[in-house]
């Protein structure tokens, strides 16, 4: 099966820029989750959906970061504006369900941001 | 809060030798652990969970209550397990469920 889609790859811009990203899912995965993965850390959760509900988003800086599933299936992230700190990797993942065996995520390569 | 803590950044082996991956947790309720590896130039992926009591390419992890630890073991280790290895924990309460990973450990095996 076709696994976790996320474009772009790469992407550099300028403090106070804006930037989007996009994840497609695997198909039939209820449950979609961003993180954000700076240097030298483990993936941190940003926001999590089911269907195109949130779930959690309480580690998002909603001040600069938003997020939307609209029909429950792509998502994109977004931030706006960029602070240097924003740069890491953006990693997207999907699961079936949030709970029981049916709960293992599948990432995504992932975005690498650098805001300069 | 809950919390995962992997002590070793950086943790190299001889091939053949046993390699232990430690990682301890904190967290007030029944958690869920799980190892996740990233091989070079790849995605991250699942290795096993605690609740499986699975051997995935020979590792195995058992999960420690008292000592609130989740260690990652195989007795041979060979040059290709060479990666960054995630400890990460699940909260099974409330309607999130989310994972918190730990900072990683990459593990190198000399030939």
């Amino acid at each position: 099966e076709a696994g976790v889609a996320q474009s772009p790859r790469y992407k550099i811009i300028e403090k106070r820029q804006s930037v989007a990203f996009w994840c497609n899912p695997i198909s039939g995965h209820a449950t979609l989750y961003w993180y954000q993965q700076i240097l030298g850390q483990g993936p941190k959760l940003l926001i999590q959906f089911q269907n195109n509900g949130v779930v959690d988003d309480s580690q998002l800086p909603k001040d600069r970061f938003s997020a939307e599933r609209l029909k429950g299936v792509d998502s994109t992230l977004k931030i706006q504006p960029a602070k240097l700190e924003d740069s890491a990797v953006y990693l997207c993942a999907s699961s079936l369900q949030i709970g029981g065996g049916a709960s293992e995520q599948y990432f995504g390569p992932g975005t690498r941001l650098t805001v300069t | 809060a809950q919390r995962v803590t992997q002590p070793e950044k950086l943790l190299s082996v001889f091939k053949g030798a046993p390699v232990e991956l430690k990682c301890n947790y904190s967290y007030s309720g029944s958690p869920e652990l799980f190892w996740y590896v990233q091989y070079s130039r790849q995605r991250l992926q699942l290795l096993l969970r605690h609740i499986s009591r699975e051997s995935i390419k020979g590792f195995t992890a058992d999960l420690n209550k008292g000592e609130t630890s989740f260690h990652l073991k195989k007795p041979f280790a060979q040059e290709e397990d060479s990666a960054m290895y995630y400890c990460a924990l699940k909260n099974l309460g409330g309607s999130a469920r989310q994972l918190t990973f730990g900072s990683g450990t990459q593990l190198t095996v000399l030939p």
